[in-house]
């Protein structure tokens, strides 16, 4: 079965932290992974995907396909980065997205 | 359009009752998607569209679920006879082309059925 799995539902770190937020996949055939955030009051948008292989807002993640998993990381965390964040998967070339349940991350002054 | 807009921002109906939620997406983008958000869980694929055609719909949960895009851009999700479970945001996105490129998402509608 095709599944994202977030295990943590809420993640709070202070300031100057570093963070990693936790993505799990399962899934049969060659998948894309993508990170989105939400912002409070705003739309769903597209943080980063595996193939870029880029840093943006200083979160990284790398896919692991031995382990299943794209973690999130930055290595400190800034209070503009409380969100909630999603991981995602698509079969490549595909247009159907999986999404994980999401991990809303709180980061203290 | 700065970008994907969908109308009402906020729905209550009354169980048994029909609704209708519209999404323009941006201009020019021929896939569009809508996904259904129950509260505190990630959005889940209902239904893609590329251009007018209706490719997938798998993700549609009963019959009563319909959604169509006659002319290749303003698509609407009709809802029959709504259930309290039908209560959830709908979250419609558009993209350029089919394959490699960004989705970009509409604020969503958020049904609430009594």
């Amino acid at each position: 079965a095709q599944r994202v799995t977030q295990p943590e539902k809420l993640l709070s770190v202070f300031k100057g932290a570093p963070v990693e937020l936790k993505c799990n996949y399962s899934y049969s055939g060659s998948p894309e992974l993508f990170w989105y955030v939400q912002y409070s009051r705003q739309r769903l948008q597209l943080l980063l995907r595996h193939i870029s292989r880029e840093s943006i807002k200083g979160f990284t993640a790398d896919l692991n396909k031995g382990e299943t998993s794209f973690h999130l990381k930055k290595p400190f965390a800034q209070e503009e980065d409380s969100a909630m964040y999603y991981c995602a998967l698509r079969n490549t070339g595909g247009f159907k997205t999986i999404f994980g349940a999401g991990t809303r991350l709180f980061v203290k002054a | 359009g700065a970008g994907v807009s969908q109308s009402p921002r906020y729905k209550v109906a009354k169980r048994g009752q029909d609704v209708a939620l519209r999404c323009d997406p941006i201009s020019g983008h021929v896939s569009l998607f809508w996904y259904q958000q129950a509260l505190g869980q990630g959005p889940e694929f209902l239904t893609y569209f590329q251009n007018e055609a209706q490719l997938d719909k798998s993700g549609l949960p009963s019959d009563r679920f319909f959604a169509e895009r006659p002319e290749g851009s303003v698509s609407t999700l009709k809802i029959q006879r709504t259930q309290q479970e039908d209560s959830a945001v709908y979250l419609c996105a558009s993209s350029l082309e089919h394959g490699n490129t960004e989705a970009f998402f509409g604020q969503g509608t958020r049904l609430t059925v009594v």
